[in-house]
């Protein structure tokens, strides 16, 4: 399967606990995107990563929220002192670059915080 | 900010009739697509457009991007039971590089 690969696809954890979550993209795309649906919306974005470079960060993302992409392949995405607000299906999504914007998802992660 | 808004929330037809949703932005667009997520699913691209008063078509789905880029529609002619899903738009403004999603429409087809 060549496409967006996420991990794990279900977790729960209890209030104040640490989670991280991790995303493959595809293998060529130079973009990666992280994205949280909960029921009823849409996808909102959180953060976007050229290469291995965060170029933008959601205004809405609370400092509890990190990402990194250190090789500029995978991805992670770390929540601190998880709140049950916190609780929604934390999507990824890659494309091949700037001009080219089709973004292929992957299943996403869904976290039920306690 | 950007803001992307989608009409109507919720559509139920029966399987024959035709469906549309609307997505309206409060700024300019560079470009839009449409996206498709079926229940327990993830968001599947279906088509992107970015020219003013673009028309694309895939088999019985129509596109449109407005004159002015600020809006966009989809209509589905004929629905059938595997339209089923919730088509969200996303919105993109020159050297931006995140898109901006409406919360989508949500289609359920009657047989």
């Amino acid at each position: 399967d060549t496409g967006v690969s996420q991990n794990p696809r279900h977790k729960i954890t209890k209030r104040g606990q640490n989670v991280t979550f991790r995303c493959d993209p595809i293998s060529e795309h130079n973009r990666l995107y992280w994205y949280r649906q909960t029921l009823g919306q849409g996808p909102e974005f959180l953060t976007y990563f050229q290469n291995e470079a965060q170029l933008e960060k959601s205004r809405l993302l609370s400092d509890r929220f990190s990402a990194e992409r250190p090789k500029g392949s995978f991805s992670t995405l770390e929540i601190q002192r998880t709140e049950q607000g916190d609780s929604a299906m934390y999507l990824c999504a890659s494309s091949l670059g700037p001009g080219l914007q089709t973004q292929y998802f992957g299943p996403g992660t869904r976290l039920l915080v306690l | 900010g950007q803001q992307v808004m989608q009409i109507p929330q919720y559509q139920h037809v029966q399987e024959g009739e035709d469906f549309t949703t609307y997505c309206n932005s409060s700024t300019t667009l560079s470009n839009i697509q449409w996206y498709k997520q079926r229940p327990g699913g993830h968001p599947v691209f279906l088509i992107q457009l970015v020219k003013s008063g673009e028309v694309k078509k895939q088999k019985r789905l129509t596109f449109q991007f407005g004159e002015a880029k600020k809006n966009s529609s989809l209509h589905i002619t004929a629905t059938q039971t595997t339209d089923v899903g919730t088509y969200f738009c996303a919105g993109q403004v020159a050297n931006a590089g995140k898109s901006t999603f409406g919360d989508g429409t949500t289609l359920t087809v009657k047989p």
